[in-house]
């Protein structure tokens, strides 16, 4: 069974220093990884995601994040934090390849915190 | 394009009673998936529906049931409620079923139970 663990279920920076999310998962096969964010009484919102290929991968708002298989970790990077990246950040991955179903597997979030 | 859309919002239940939550998948998703989020926690895999079958399930019991109608439009049914089922329970959907396809997800809708 595929697993997810994020180090650390508040992080707080000051506005402009490095964001640095941790996540690191269990699978037995292959992963797909994904990072979500989700902003107050909202849904979530895909930020990047690893599927093949390059395993630096960048995504929306400045973020990207560095799939390392020897690690077992995908953690979420920022260079410089902007008020607005206050929100909850969600890990994921996914194990299945064919249609059996991108079924999401979620860590148990980190706030982020920016403060002025 | 219209996104994922969830109805009710907000919904307060007592306990013992039975809810259907609904969900409007994004324009071409074939696939539907339902997550329940307790509060501090993330979300959870309850099941998936693609072209209208269910194609994988989560740790739930069987009181969580689940539809998809043709038009890919999702309904999540919740029988003999209880205390532990309050949470945001969120819909998503996507253009397939494959692994690494981007789930887009809807706005969550808010169970209490009382």
């Amino acid at each position: 069974a595929q697993s997810v663990t994020q180090l650390g279920s508040h992080v707080s920076v000051s506005e402009g220093a490095l964001v640095l999310l941790r996540c690191n998962y269990s699978s037995s096969v292959p992963p797909y990884l994904f990072w979500y964010v989700q902003y107050p009484n909202q849904g979530l919102q895909l930020l990047l995601k690893y599927t093949t290929g390059a395993t630096l991968v960048k995504g929306i708002n400045g973020f990207e994040a560095e799939f390392k298989k020897s690690e077992t970790s995908f953690h979420l990077t920022k260079p410089s934090a902007h008020m607005s990246d206050a929100a909850e950040y969600f890990c994921a991955v996914s194990d299945h390849p064919n249609n059996a179903g991108n079924m999401l597997t979620f860590g148990g979030g980190t706030r982020l915190m920016v403060k002025p | 394009e219209t996104g994922v859309t969830q109805s009710p919002t907000h919904l307060i239940k007592t306990r013992g009673q039975q809810v259907t939550l609904r969900c409007s998948s994004q324009s071409g998703h074939n696939t539907v998936s339902w997550y329940q989020q307790a509060l501090g926690q993330g979300p959870q895999f309850i099941f998936q529906y693609y072209r209208e079958e269910e194609n994988g399930r989560g740790n739930f019991p069987p009181r969580f049931s689940g539809l998809q109608f043709p038009n890919y439009s999702s309904e999540l049914n919740v029988n003999a409620l209880e205390l532990d089922d309050s949470a945001l329970y969120l819909c998503a959907s996507s253009p397939g079923a494959a692994g690494g396809t981007e789930a887009f997800f809807g706005q969550g809708t808010r169970l209490t139970v009382v």
